[in-house]
């Protein structure tokens, strides 16, 4: 089973709020990352990391900011929040290949 | 990039088997992958083949993948209403990135 979490799972937040998304992961894998859920289904990758210190932005560009100082700690921050962030927000861990952990999920909505 | 599309809607009979499509553009793509998603939950993966297979079966689940066309599917054999989910396949490529399609959901009627 694996161990992965979200906090906070739902989250409604004015416009201009600074807001931290935080994930943790028990397993010890090196890889690390972060997708926006559309309603519509679909899965973008806004950040990943390799390792300790180690961030790049992925597919779908994001106003979002990552930082991994610890291998078990991932978390994303958006400094002003605005309505087009409202979105569903997954973290994943992987040790190998292809084989993701998702966490539950961060649904946030910003009014 | 790679581009991996599905169907976006699936409804079936509970008993019956359903079959998730999808095609993929990456010939390099090494493993392909399904994941799981149930409402308001993270993915969880399911299975997967590694590229030089044409089938794999675990359980109620038959995967089997066509390179020449790039045509991967998901059968699940005797739907039950707990398979209700969104399906969503994915490819692992030499960029080390896995790349997923658009989801398919799955809808088991009783």
């Amino acid at each position: 089973e694996a161990d992965i979490y979200q906090t906070p799972r739902y989250l409604v937040i004015g416009t201009g709020k600074k807001i931290t998304l935080e994930c943790s992961q028990t397993m010890g894998h090196d890889k690390m990352y972060w997708y926006q859920q559309d309603p519509g289904m679909e899965l973008h990758l806004i950040h990943y990391s390799y390792g300790v210190n180690s961030t790049e932005k992925g597919d779908l560009s994001s106003e979002s900011t990552v930082s991994r100082i610890r291998t078990e700690h991932f978390p994303l921050t958006l400094e002003s929040a605005r309505p087009s962030h409202t979105s569903q927000y997954l973290c994943a861990s992987s040790a190998r290949l292809g084989e993701q952990y998702f966490g539950p999920g961060t649904r946030l909505t910003v009014t | 990039g790679e581009d991996v599309e599905q169907s976006l809607f699936l409804s079936v009979r509970e008993g019956d088997s359903s079959v998730i499509n999808c095609t993929y553009t990456d010939s390099s793509s090494t493993y392909l992958y399904w994941y799981k998603q149930e409402p308001g939950a993270g993915l969880q993966l399911l299975t997967y083949i590694f590229s030089n297979m044409d089938m794999k079966q675990d359980q109620r689940l038959t995967v089997l993948l066509n390179k020449k066309d790039k045509h991967l599917s998901l059968r699940i054999a005797d739907t039950q209403t707990g398979d209700s989910a969104i399906y969503f396949c994915a490819g692992y490529n030499a960029g080390n990135m896995l790349t997923f399609g658009g989801g398919t959901r799955l809808m088991v009627k009783p």
